[in-house]
């Protein structure tokens, strides 16, 4: 059982709007930032945004990350086809001397 | 452009300890922080841990009894070793490197998370 908390699914149609929510507690997204990771089958994780709100070089504007208290959220606007994969929240937790925390992924349709 | 290889067995018996090399290319090991990460079949992601080539190691608590992490900077590898394995420990096992380092006020220490990845190995526990 994941520490964030994840749908396990989300969908939309070409060009509309998702988010994806990624709820945990004071020890992780309470305190530290936020981590996205975005995974299509049978390959490696990518690092979508990180620190929160900022996108490594490549990820398209499209993708935007937030925080609020003890959640956080992944936006994708103008939903394509491509963006159909699994994505994962990630916090550091302060518990425990320190560790990362994951959620159970978010698998993301176009449908 | 860094490029990571993880290598190793692809089965593992019960009990036995599992042991996988990361090759690192196109960069020295001799700088970052490096993780492991592993995702058992249709499942979600599990952090593992993280190595630094001065020594320094931050484990999971729920596997730091039987994880150890060390890198070969001569070699530009890694290696993870996982003891009393079972069935549960079967999964893709990923390296990677783990250079974005943020501070975390709640625990006054660093943290690092993984930016580029290997491709991944994947590892069954049988007899």
């Amino acid at each position: 059982q994941s520490v964030l908390t994840q749908p396990p699914s989300a969908s939309g149609t070409p060009g509309q709007p998702i988010t994806i929510s990624c709820s945990g507690g004071s020890s992780n997204i309470g305190s530290n930032h936020v981590f996205w990771y975005q995974q299509f089958p049978g390959t490696a994780p990518k690092l979508l945004i990180y620190r929160t709100t900022q996108r490594p070089s490549g990820v398209p504007d499209r993708f935007s990350g937030s925080k609020s208290g003890t959640s956080a959220s992944l936006a994708i606007t103008g939903l394509r086809s491509e963006d159909e994969a699994d994505y994962y929240c990630a916090a550091w937790d302060d518990t425990l001397s320190g560790f990362w925390v994951l959620g159970g992924g978010t698998k993301v349709t176009v449908l | 452009q860094l490029q990571l290889q993880e290598s190793g067995p692809g089965l593992v018996k019960p009990s036995e300890t599992l042991s996988l090399t990361c090759s690192v290319s196109g960069g020295p090991t001799n700088t970052f922080y490096w993780s492991w990460v592993r995702q058992p079949p249709g499942k979600g992601l599990e952090w593992i841990g993280f190595v630094h080539y001065g020594g320094t190691t931050k484990y999971n608590p729920a596997l730091q009894s039987r994880v150890s992490m060390s890198i070969d900077t001569s070699r530009n590898q890694l290696s993870l070793h996982l003891k009393s394995v079972t069935a549960a420990d079967s999964a893709t096992y990923y390296c990677a490197r783990a250079s974005v380092q943020e501070f975390s006020r709640g625990g006054g220490a660093f943290y690092y998370a993984s930016d580029v990845w290997g491709q991944g190995i994947t590892v069954t526990v049988s007899s």
